[in-house]
């Protein structure tokens, strides 16, 4: 099993709103990722779990809250969005993080079409 | 900060006909990656070449690396239709501890 799955596909909320975004992979990968990516932009990195820990936090506003409950599993947490926060988010997962000798690439999943009204 | 940059932006091609995109970077790095992605879709990745080589194949592409230019070419060999979408280079540098940096990619349309 080489995929990573993500719901939902879309997602529309209002600025009040509370919501979640769903991540799972069952490769055993021991590293995760949330990006954000804007139309014809590339991914922009987010939030990055190693061995389960929040590794990397790119300065990202605390309305968004990443979790990861377990090795298979990341979520990310939605509260009082704003309009410029609708995006495609892109879930990835890795063997382990990048950076060194060991070198791997990274697998995404379809993303969550968010739409913040 | 964008490290890196490719060109074209955009290349429109007929089928059968070669596809070149070009990657340039700023900092020294470890690996680059390049990655397709489909239109609202989630990326793929395609191919790594490591800093201490300069050139790779996988099937109908062709990857190079000038460390000293900084710079990477993808090339696509015998287009096809399905070969139609965004292309972009990744690079991982020293001591990002999991950061993967993207280019702004190339669109890239093949036409029947």
């Amino acid at each position: 099993d080489t995929e990573v799955t993500q719901t939902p596909k879309h997602l529309v909320m209002g600025m009040t709103n509370k919501k979640s975004l769903k991540c799972e992979q069952h490769m055993g990968h021991r590293a995760m990722y949330w990006y954000k990516q804007k139309a014809k932009k590339p991914p922009e990195l987010m939030f990055v779990y190693s061995y389960e820990k929040l590794s990397i936090n790119e300065s990202v506003p605390s309305r968004f809250s990443p979790e990861c409950p377990n090795s298979s599993l990341l979520n990310l947490h939605l509260h009082a969005l704003q309009p410029e926060d609708s995006a495609l988010y892109l879930c990835a997962s890795s063997l382990t993080p990048v950076g060194g000798e060991r070198v791997y690439e990274q697998y995404f999943g379809p993303g969550t079409r968010l739409t913040v009204t | 900060s964008q490290q890196g940059e490719e060109d074209p932006q955009a290349l429109s091609i007929q089928e059968g006909e070669n596809a070149t995109m070009n990657c340039s970077y700023k900092t020294s790095i470890n690996n680059l990656q390049w990655y397709r992605q489909n239109s609202g879709r989630g990326l793929v990745h395609l191919i790594l070449i490591r800093s201490n080589e300069r050139e790779k194949h996988s099937g109908r592409l062709r990857v190079t690396l000038d460390t000293s230019k900084k710079s990477s070419s993808l090339l696509i060999t015998a287009s096809r239709a399905a070969d139609t979408a965004s292309y972009f280079c990744a690079t991982d540098t020293n001591n990002q501890g999991g950061k993967l940096i993207f280019g702004q990619g190339t669109e890239l349309s093949v036409k029947p």
